[in-house]
């Protein structure tokens, strides 16, 4: 089965730095990536998704993910991070079927 | 549209106790998901349902079981409750979206049940 690794189990930053969070997966074949946020104390919402053709994805927020089939990456990043982002992002595979797997999550915390 | 409702929203329960989370969903998907989030561990998939009538385990189905009652409704027992059951449940749905360049499934999360289990 297709497994999901995100590095960066907490990230610190001040509001306006750049963000890039790691995702790595590991699966050979065709793949749907994901990211999801979410803030405390709520459920998960859906930042933005890879199905196929151009690997640059942009979501919501800002947000925007590269797609690098060699790395089996799939790389989260914000030019410039608000407090409003202080969240926790998971990053999620498809490979083949509706099972979806997730990575461990990353915490980000935003100082004003 | 309400989306994905879940309850209960809290629960506590003592070992060896026995319930059932509920989760119910309005957008007319057919695949239901049940997860559970643990601290450092992400989402992990317990059961899911790929269509009304059916249902698989996931990574982690050991202590429970499911029920796809109909298309919308997908609910999730514990027969006797363990404390390493305490964790934040989430109810996911799903439908696939065809693109440009392909298809995927979507996945629309509930608000979630946190059951601590003591």
């Amino acid at each position: 089965a297709q497994s999901v690794s995100q590095h960066n189990h907490h990230v610190i930053l001040s509001e306006a730095a750049s963000l890039e969070l790691g995702c790595n997966y590991s699966y050979g074949g065709t793949v749907n990536l994901f990211w999801y946020v979410q803030y405390p104390g709520q459920h998960l919402q859906l930042l933005l998704k890879y199905f196929s053709g151009d690997p640059l994805v942009k979501g919501i927020k800002g947000f925007e993910a590269e797609f690098i089939k060699s790395k089996f990456s799939f790389n989260l990043r914000k030019p410039s991070v608000q407090w409003s982002d202080t969240a926790e992002y998971f990053c999620a595979v498809i490979a083949g079927n509706n099972d979806m797997r997730f990575g461990a999550g990353t915490r980000l915390t935003v100082k004003p | 549209n309400a989306g994905v409702t879940q309850t209960p929203k809290f629960q506590v329960l003592k070992t060896g106790q026995s319930m059932t989370l509920q989760c119910a969903q309005d957008m007319n998907h057919n695949s239901m998901y049940w997860y559970r989030q643990d601290p450092g561990m992400g989402l992990r998939l317990i059961y899911y349902s790929a269509s009304e009538g059916t249902t698989d385990k996931g990574e982690v189905p050991n202590g429970y079981n499911v029920s796809r009652l109909n298309k919308r409704e997908f609910s999730l027992r514990l027969e006797s409750a363990a404390p390493s059951q305490t964790s934040v449940y989430f109810c996911a749905s799903s439908e696939f979206r065809q693109g440009v360049y392909g298809g995927s499934y979507e996945q629309y999360f509930g608000p979630g049940t946190r059951l601590t289990v003591t």
